[in-house]
């Protein structure tokens, strides 16, 4: 099983400034078959960003992935406030897929 | 547009079983596989299985194998996850979520998600 796992666990910035989220993997069977999602309390996840780099329909173009094998990154250039919420990266390369445990981005 | 619709809110003893419903609107219900994921309290998520309609069957981790059935019945577009021998471990809110249509399991359109309570 491929384990991801996300740093930091919380991430305290202003509205305006750059977030940087790290997955690390635990093997490199995921190739670039790495989602990210936005999950707000009380909602279900959205999907953001697919094949580490590509954006979902209708996501704007201040969120940004890169990465491969088993290092990835999702940038979000300028923070909105509607931005601060759960991060989770998700591997689908190989079954069972996993999901990393989480990124929390708060409100410095 | 595609709209997920889960069934309500449960409350189970520990040992029963759970069935969640999930309706499917818009897209193309028999060749969408349909993936359940399910997130416990303050916790993360966690992938349960999926089934393609079309071919029936599910797919599960082995974590879940032998406990968990995901079904599909295309003649109302609706999944079907039903969980067994529940522990109180199995306190989670239940998704469930479509495949990307390219076939890669990353997940596009959620259901809003079915709290299930295992308690005594």
């Amino acid at each position: 099983e491929i384990v991801l796992t996300q740093s930091p666990g919380t991430l305290s910035l202003s509205p305006g400034e750059r977030a940087t989220l790290s997955c690390r993997a635990s093997q490199s069977g995921s190739g670039s078959n790495l989602a990210w999602y936005q999950q707000k309390p009380g909602q279900a996840p959205r999907l953001l960003i697919y094949g580490a780099s590509s954006r979902a329909t209708g996501i704007p173009d201040r969120f940004s992935g890169s990465g491969s094998g088993t290092d990835f990154t999702l940038t979000i250039s300028r923070l909105e406030p509607e931005d601060f919420a759960v991060y989770y990266c998700q591997q689908y390369g190989r079954s069972p897929y996993t999901f990393g445990q989480g990124t929390k981005l708060e409100i410095k | 547009q595609v709209q997920l619709v889960q069934s309500g809110a449960e409350v189970k003893k520990p040992g029963s079983s759970v069935k969640v419903s999930c309706k499917t609107s818009g897209g193309t219900f028999s060749t969408s596989a349909i993936s359940w994921v399910r997130q416990a309290p303050g916790q993360g998520l966690e992938w349960m299985g999926g089934i393609i309609p079309i071919f029936g069957g599910g797919g599960y981790p082995q974590k879940f194998k032998g406990r968990v059935t995901i079904s599909a019945d295309k003649s109302t577009s609706t999944s079907y996850m039903e969980l067994s021998s529940l522990t109180y471990d199995d306190t989670a809110v239940y998704y469930c979520a479509r495949v990307h249509s390219s076939g890669w399991f990353y997940f596009d359109y959620w259901g809003q998600g079915t709290a299930v309570t295992v308690s005594s």
